[in-house]
């Protein structure tokens, strides 16, 4: 069981690049979920997909696309990259009826 | 929406002592509130929870209290360890629509002083 799993570890790109964040579970998990984490202000949901077929704006969605491909896979898409989206990434899943949420190791993003 | 403020961002105590982290939310709807700790360069992990129906929960050395009618909860740790050093998120949850989102708050890093 590699639980949740995110590629890549580590990526840098220039302003304006365009990237795919790829997030799977193989916990036959229901919902996933993609936070942003920068310095001093916690985790903060990006996108979320209750169940497969779905997705939903979180908090600060703003710049940002996502894909929830089928039900053990949930990509986020930077269609033109900012400096303000220099940030580490985690994906998260959850099954039904839970609240508790599983995280992957993270993708630490870094546009100049 | 739900806001979570979390008090203090930075907590030093000698090995040996309590920590306490305390936060508060506004959403009455909130009814899950769980304590995730993170080491550095590593992901979050859930380490205990309550929910809205329960006061108090214990695990070892860990504990969380809430008080639904002031909306805050607290994470008390006793005897801490240097390897309780880490950075602890406290978060509020509603399963209203289904969604189970989770609002966290900015957290509060602790050091345990050998």
């Amino acid at each position: 069981n590699a639980g949740v799993t995110q590629t890549p570890k580590f990526q840098v790109l220039k302003t304006g690049q365009s990237m795919t964040l790829q997030c799977a579970q193989d916990m036959n998990h229901n919902s996933m979920y993609w936070y942003r984490q920068d310095p001093g202000m916690g985790l903060r949901l990006i996108y979320y997909s209750a169940s497969e077929g779905t997705t939903d704006k979180g908090e600060v969605p703003n710049g940002y696309n996502v894909s929830r491909l089928n039900k053990r896979e949930f990509s986020l898409r930077l269609e033109s990259a900012a400096p303000s989206q220099t940030s580490v990434y985690f994906c998260a899943s959850r099954r039904l009826s839970s609240y508790e949420q599983y995280f992957g190791p993270g993708t630490r993003l870094t546009v100049t | 929406g739900e806001n979570v403020e979390q008090h203090p961002s930075t907590l030093s105590v000698q090995e040996g002592d309590s920590a306490v982290i305390k936060c508060t939310y506004s959403d009455s709807a909130s009814n899950y509130f769980p304590w995730y700790k993170q080491e550095l360069g590593k992901r979050p992990q859930l380490i205990i929870d309550i929910r809205s129906n329960v006061g108090e929960k214990k695990d070892q050395r860990i504990a969380v209290t809430l008080n639904k009618t002031a909306k805050h909860f607290s994470l008390h740790i006793t005897e801490t360890q240097p390897e309780d050093s880490a950075v602890y998120f406290c978060a509020a949850g509603d399963s209203g629509a289904g969604s189970y989102q989770l609002t966290f708050g900015k957290g509060t890093k602790l050091s345990v002083i050998p």
